[in-house]
């Protein structure tokens, strides 16, 4: 298996346009989560799915992001408009289960600059 | 509400020196306990889990439920070990995972 998979691996924007992050989680886990790394907060939590249906979506900043997972094997995060702000390294993890020996399995990430 | 804290974002030592990476968090359940760490340019990965009471590159982490704390430890630091070390915990069986700020250790020759 190759992993999670996200693309892009960076983007660079300006300011209003619309951003789209791609996920592609690993065959056989039915979790799926979209996590927010900048170096004030660390990895943020933003939202989680279970067999494609968002469970929690408590950690999205603002209206701007959405997310879906439109089947096992897809899932978008968009942030529309962009800010400056929303300049972060953005990761996908999946998990088979969330208890036990299952741990999430986190992709490569992407790199969003919005300038 | 379910924190996890991790205080430094910094800790810097030598090579062959002891290491401590602190943790503590908020919960009032039985919480489930992990570390993360990120290597340069690598994917966020599990180190260890406060379940399987293991060691792993020489990595240790005993959870104190009196003080609410799961800090990494290690008797003598490499300099392969300079990374990015995430504390996370998972509350309720079968809940979400929510991580600490992270604590970059860099380990110098």
């Amino acid at each position: 298996d190759a992993g999670v998979i996200q693309s892009p691996r960076h983007e660079v924007t300006e300011m209003g346009q619309e951003v789209t992050l791609r996920c592609k989680p690993i065959s056989g886990h039915d979790y799926l989560f979209w996590y927010r790394q900048t170096m004030m907060r660390g990895l943020e939590l933003l939202i989680y799915f279970n067999n494609n249906v968002p469970i929690d979506d408590s950690g999205m900043p603002e209206d701007r992001f959405s997310a879906k997972m439109p089947n096992a094997s897809f899932s978008t995060l968009k942030i529309q408009p962009s800010e400056p702000r929303d300049s972060a390294v953005y990761f996908c993890a999946s998990s088979r289960h969330l208890s036990g020996a299952n741990v999430l399995t986190f992709g490569a990430g992407s790199r969003l600059t919005v300038l | 509400a379910q924190r996890v804290t991790q205080p430094e974002k910094l800790l810097s030592v030598f090579k062959g020196a002891p290491v401590e990476l602190k943790c503590n968090y908020s919960y009032s359940g039985s919480p489930e306990l992990f570390w993360y760490v990120q290597y340069s340019r690598q994917r966020l990965q599990l180190l260890l889990r406060h379940i399987s009471r293991e060691s792993i590159k020489g990595f240790t982490a005993d959870l104190n439920k009196g003080e609410t704390s799961f800090h990494l430890k290690k008797p003598f630091a490499q300099e392969e070990d300079s990374a990015m070390y995430y504390c996370a915990l998972r509350y309720n069986q079968g809940g979400k995972l929510i991580f600490g700020q992270g604590t970059e250790l860099s380990v110098k020759p």
